[in-house]
């Protein structure tokens, strides 16, 4: 059974700190790694994608990826209140099918 | 210019009736995709479909029918609604069916049966 297993929250972060979001996955295989953001009542929209060990950074978005710990994270530096929404995190096995975990809902406080 | 589109938007509709709800992309993907959101926004892949043919078919009630005319469209047909099919359906799109990560969301329909 593959799986993405992602902590719901609410992750309650204070305005300007760093918010951190973490992800598990169960397929030694897997390959591909995708943070996607939705805002409340809205579609999933890509945010980050990250292939190989290490970090991936896109301006205020940080991904990490450690494979031997089967271990995704994303960091968002100097939050801000747009940034509240549910972060979902979906990793692609080899047959190209996206599993998504059920996401993590953030809330940057003012 | 809306990249996909789905309609309706919300449907309410009594157990036991059948609806469908539609999708279209004019982004001129190959691949085409049904996601099921249940309460606890868990995302669930329903569907794929590439260029009019059948790729994903994950455990779903066979009360659930694709439908894909051309590459452009994939609708997804509902016979005898029940409590458990309410959830928001997202439809989406991509270039093709290995860039399933890069796939256009639509802006979902919110299906409540009652």
């Amino acid at each position: 059974q593959k799986e993405v297993e992602q902590n719901s929250g609410p992750l309650s972060v204070p305005e300007g700190a760093i918010a951190s979001l973490n992800c598990t996955y169960s397929d030694r295989g897997s390959q591909s790694f995708f943070w996607y953001r939705q805002y409340s009542g809205k579609s999933p929209e890509l945010i980050m994608s990250i292939y190989s060990n290490g970090d991936k950074e896109d301006g205020r978005f940080t991904a990490q990826l450690n494979k031997a710990s089967q271990y995704v994270s994303l960091l968002i530096r100097d939050s801000q209140p747009s940034d509240s929404a549910t972060y979902l995190c979906a990793v692609r096995y080899s047959n190209y099918q996206l599993i998504w975990g059920a996401g993590t809902k953030l809330i940057i406080k003012p | 210019d809306t990249a996909v589109s789905q309609t309706p938007k919300y449907l309410v509709t009594q157990m036991g009736n059948d609806k469908s709800i539609k999708c279209e992309q004019n982004l001129g993907h190959d691949t085409m995709y049904w996601y099921k959101q249940d309460s606890k926004k868990f995302l669930k892949i329903m569907f794929s479909y590439n260029n009019k043919e059948l790729i994903i078919n994950e455990t779903v009630p066979n009360r659930f029918s694709p439908k894909s005319p051309d590459k452009a469209h994939l609708n997804l047909h509902i016979n005898s609604l029940e409590l458990g099919d309410s959830a928001v359906y997202f439809c989406a799109s991509s270039q093709t069916f290995g860039q399933g990560n890069t796939a256009f969301f639509g802006q979902g329909t919110r299906l409540t049966v009652v």
